[in-house]
């Protein structure tokens, strides 16, 4: 069973300073089956990117995502007040499909 | 528009069952798969169970595998979560959530209803 693992906890950053989050995985995990997805509270969680680099539909090109075999990154270039949120990422190529245990992105 | 609605949830006793609605509209339901994750009060997300868009392979989340049943009928654009042997701390937040692309298994989740609170507790 892949476990996914998320660092730092939580992030302390200002708007319009770079966020980079980080995922990663017990075992290799294929880049195509690796997503990323931000949570506000009270909301459901909202798709960002799948297989590693792809950004959802409606999703701003400031976010980024990037990685391969264990360790992949989500990268939010410049922070908007709505981007200060939870942050999983998730792997769906071997069942299990687990989340990581989330990074909080908090305003400094 | 892509719509998901849960429904079912409550307050249960331990060793009780529920089961789990999400009507689904606005796609083609039978193309895609489909998913159930929940979400522990004050916690991340866990998966819990996908089935196929025809509906004859499903996976579960170990923490529930023999205790949960995941189905679909596709006449009626509904999934379903049969959860029995409740315990508390299958206490959570369900959110049902449709997979990306249509007719794959291996997929991310790009869109979710707001959830059914299920509650286990004497």
């Amino acid at each position: 069973e892949i476990v996914l693992t998320q660092s730092p906890g939580t992030l302390s950053l200002s708007p319009g300073e770079r966020a980079t989050l980080s995922c990663r995985a017990s075992q290799s995990v294929s880049s195509t089956y690796l997503a990323w997805y931000q949570q506000k509270p009270g909301q459901a969680p909202r798709l960002l990117i799948y297989a590693a680099s792809n950004r959802a539909t409606g999703i701003p090109d400031r976010f980024s995502g990037s990685g391969s075999g264990t360790d992949f990154t989500l990268t939010i270039s410049r922070l908007e007040p709505e981007d200060f949120a939870v942050y999983y990422c998730q792997q769906y190529g071997t069942s299990p499909f687990p989340f990581g245990p989330g990074t909080k992105v908090e305003i400094k | 528009e892509v719509q998901l609605v849960e429904s079912g949830g409550g307050l249960v006793q331990p060793g009780g069952s529920l089961r789990l609605s999400c009507a689904a509209s606005g796609f083609t339901f039978s193309r895609f798969a489909l998913n159930w994750v929940r979400q522990a009060p004050g916690k991340g997300l866990e998966w819990v169970s996908t089935i196929s868009h025809h509906g004859d392979t499903t996976h579960y989340a170990e923490s529930v595998k023999g205790r949960f049943t995941i189905s679909r009928d596709n006449s009626k654009n509904t999934l379903y979560l049969d959860m029995n042997s409740l315990r508390a701390e299958d206490t959570a937040l369900y959110y049902c959530a449709k997979s990306d692309y249509e007719f794959l298994f291996y997929r991310a989740l790009d869109f979710w209803g707001q959830g059914s609170l299920v509650t286990v507790s004497t």
